[in-house]
């Protein structure tokens, strides 16, 4: 089966700007996962979704990231306006939460942000 | 407040030889201990998991020892190889909530 997608694997933009995260995950998987890795660091949970629903967005910085997940299938992160400290790695992870692959979680390549 | 605590933050290790992670929880609610072996440049990748009914798990030259009184589980990696250099996360979870340790940095030398 296909792995979790992520688009773009890689993004340079200037401070202020705004920049946007896809992710498509796995077929059949109903929790999705942004995280943030910074350098050295391991992933940071930023939003939780199951299907539709933001199960928890208590990381995500609301003044500036919103994420969304129509029709409980891919995922869209975006940071408005960027600053240099969200230079890092944005990471989607999807799970499926039924049968015996219960909260199994796989990643996709993530999306290295460089905040200029 | 860390919820996994990794040691140790790196480690080389001959081809041939044993490398040992280690990694601590507090939170007994934790259910399913996974390791990911990451990359430079790609995800994290599901390596080897355990549950808490189980005090050890092998695949291949991978085993996961787990201790439930100690509130510890390890990561040993038997006759290490040089294409095992990467970085590896230890993680617990409760039903879909992840906590991930910080990291260690295998180099495995020829």
């Amino acid at each position: 089966e296909a792995g979790v997608v992520q688009s773009p694997r890689y993004k340079i933009i200037e401070k202020k700007q705004p920049v946007a995260f896809w992710c498509n995950p796995i077929s059949g998987h109903n929790t999705l996962y942004w995280y943030l890795q910074n350098l050295g660091q391991g992933p940071e949970l930023l939003i939780r979704y199951e299907n539709e629903e933001a199960v928890d967005d208590s990381q995500l910085p609301k003044d500036r990231f919103s994420a969304e997940r129509l029709k409980g299938v891919d995922s869209t992160l975006k940071i408005q306006p960027a600053e240099l400290g969200d230079s890092a790695v944005y990471l989607c992870a999807s799970s499926r939460t039924s049968g015996s692959f219960y909260n199994e979680q796989f990643f996709g390549p993530g999306t290295r942000l460089t905040v200029l | 407040q860390q919820q996994v605590k990794q040691s140790p933050q790196s480690l080389i290790v001959q081809k041939g030889g044993i490398s040992i992670i280690n990694c601590a929880y507090e939170n007994t609610a934790f259910d399913y201990f996974p390791w990911y072996q990451q990359f430079p440049g790609k995800g994290p990748a599901l390596l080897i998991a355990i549950r808490p009914d189980v005090s050890e798990k092998k695949e291949g030259r991978f085993t996961i020892s787990f201790n439930k009184s100690a509130k510890q589980f390890s990561l040993h990696i038997m006759d290490s190889q040089p294409g095992d250099s990467a970085t590896y996360f230890c993680a617990a979870s409760t039903g879909n909530q992840f906590y991930f340790g910080t990291g260690t940095s295998l180099t495995v030398i020829p």
